[in-house]
């Protein structure tokens, strides 16, 4: 089973949707994880780091859930600038899941 | 503030050639990664270095791959002999602190292709 997992889409969602995707991993005690965006031949940027008590940033909230061993992005009011791909990382070494294609649709 | 930067972007070899990749981690991070992206799967982790010293290279597919980072500053990632299934693109990424707790940053990438 691989560390991290995440479902690759892709999500096709209309421009003003709310749109979220989680990850799931296998180590319970990882401790650490991040949300990363990555664009078309481009290297991954972080978005935002994941703590279990919720981390909001604008239209972005990220949520780590240690009990079912699940991390989440959630975009409210989607943009077409927010079209990418969606990374998440983390665990105990650095794992990255495959990443999620989002397409914002006008 | 500069990120980090990579060295080529791009490089096509032959199968049985060497290659050697560089990458230069933000002034100040001593800690710098090395991960490698094939086409179509996740990115998987190469090793770490925490200054010159290798932290952690259970990465490291095989012996005809060497990561150096003599003095500490930038690194260099050598593939001798490449083969076919050493296509990919190989990221760089820094950061403050050590391990997965601390946010990393990626370089753009060296892509690779071994033909």
């Amino acid at each position: 089973r691989k560390e991290v997992e995440q479902d690759p889409g892709p999500f096709n969602v209309p421009e003003g949707a709310t749109v979220a995707f989680n990850c799931t991993y296998s180590n319970s005690a990882s401790q650490s994880f991040f949300w990363y965006r990555q664009d078309c031949r481009k290297e991954p940027k972080l978005l935002m780091s994941v703590y279990s008590s919720g981390n909001e940033d604008g239209r972005f909230t990220a949520q780590l859930n240690r009990a079912s061993q699940y991390i989440s992005l959630l975009i409210r009011d989607s943009k077409l600038s927010d079209s990418a791909t969606y990374l998440c990382g983390g665990g105990n070494q650095f794992y990255f899941g495959t990443g999620t294609s989002l397409t914002v649709i006008p | 503030e500069a990120g980090v930067t990579q060295f080529p972007s791009h490089s096509v070899i032959e199968k049985g050639q060497t290659v050697t990749l560089r990458c230069d981690p933000i002034s100040g991070h001593d800690n710098l990664y090395w991960y490698r992206r094939v086409m179509g799967k996740e990115i998987k982790f190469l090793l770490h270095f925490v200054k010159e010293s290798k932290q952690d290279e259970s990465g490291m597919p095989n012996n005809r791959f060497l990561a150096e980072r003599t003095g500490g500053t930038y690194s260099t990632l050598k593939v001798q002999p490449a083969e076919l299934e050493d296509s990919g693109v190989y990221f760089c990424a820094s950061s403050e602190g050590g391990g997965a707790a601390y946010e990393q940053y990626f370089g753009p990438g060296t892509r690779l292709t071994v033909t």
